[in-house]
């Protein structure tokens, strides 16, 4: 099947830990993103890559890093320097120039 | 699952009737957008796409129009189904840059 999968859907972290969620898709895609999603709220851009050994922050990367090791691979980092991280977190890819599909999403809550 | 659109604006329709969902963009660099449909606990799903050298786009059902004077989008669904009720955000970014750009979101819900 093609598509984006995000591992695990259900995530919890002790405060102080760093926690690292996956991303994989496998639809060719250059560009890829990850999202915060907080309860009633939109969807806020943490960091995107439009291509492979690149990425760029997005509006609220303080407390989270990312990796762009392979085309298909976006994993991110939620550290201890992230004060608040419990929220929904979204993965997306796109093709040049089209729509960017999405994962069914990881929920992180700090315990 | 993920509860979305406590606080988003909400439009509420009966079944049947016509929706029309608006957002305001922010980059006038912008040129292409997308409007998504969100279900509460998933991803959001692509409904349709439009590119800044258009003013209008159709779909099944829904009806997509720019109007980049005053940086504005709508999105009209035709003969809303309860299945329709959902979170819809728009989205926008620069294809040189590819920076996808979401905005705050609205609830529609339908009643039958």
């Amino acid at each position: 099947d093609g598509g984006i999968t995000q591992s695990p859907k259900y995530l919890f972290r002790k405060e102080g830990q760093n926690v690292t969620l996956s991303c994989e898709q496998n639809l060719n895609h250059d560009a890829m993103y990850w999202y915060r999603q907080d309860p009633g709220q939109g969807l806020r851009l943490i960091y995107y890559s439009q291509i492979v050994n690149d990425f760029q922050k997005g509006d609220i990367a303080e407390g989270y890093s990312v990796s762009r090791e392979k085309k298909e691979s976006f994993p991110l980092t939620v550290t201890s320097a992230q004060k608040n991280p419990t929220a929904f977190y979204l993965c997306a890819s796109a093709g040049f120039g089209a729509e960017a599909f999405f994962g069914q999403g990881t929920r992180l809550t700090v315990v | 699952g993920e509860s979305v659109g406590l606080h988003l604006p909400t439009l509420s329709v009966q079944e049947g009737d016509n929706s029309i969902i608006n957002c305001a963009y922010s980059n006038s660099a912008s040129d292409y957008f997308i409007w998504y449909k969100q279900e509460s606990g998933k991803g959001p799903q692509f409904i349709i796409d439009i590119r800044s050298n258009m003013d209008k786009r159709q779909g099944q059902r829904v009806t997509v129009l720019l109007n980049k004077t005053v940086k504005h989008l709508s999105l009209q669904i035709a003969a809303t189904q309860p299945g329709d009720s959902a979170v819809y955000f728009c989205a926008e970014t620069n294809t040189g840059f590819q920076k996808l750009v979401f905005g705050t979101g609205t609830r529609l819900l339908v009643s039958p």
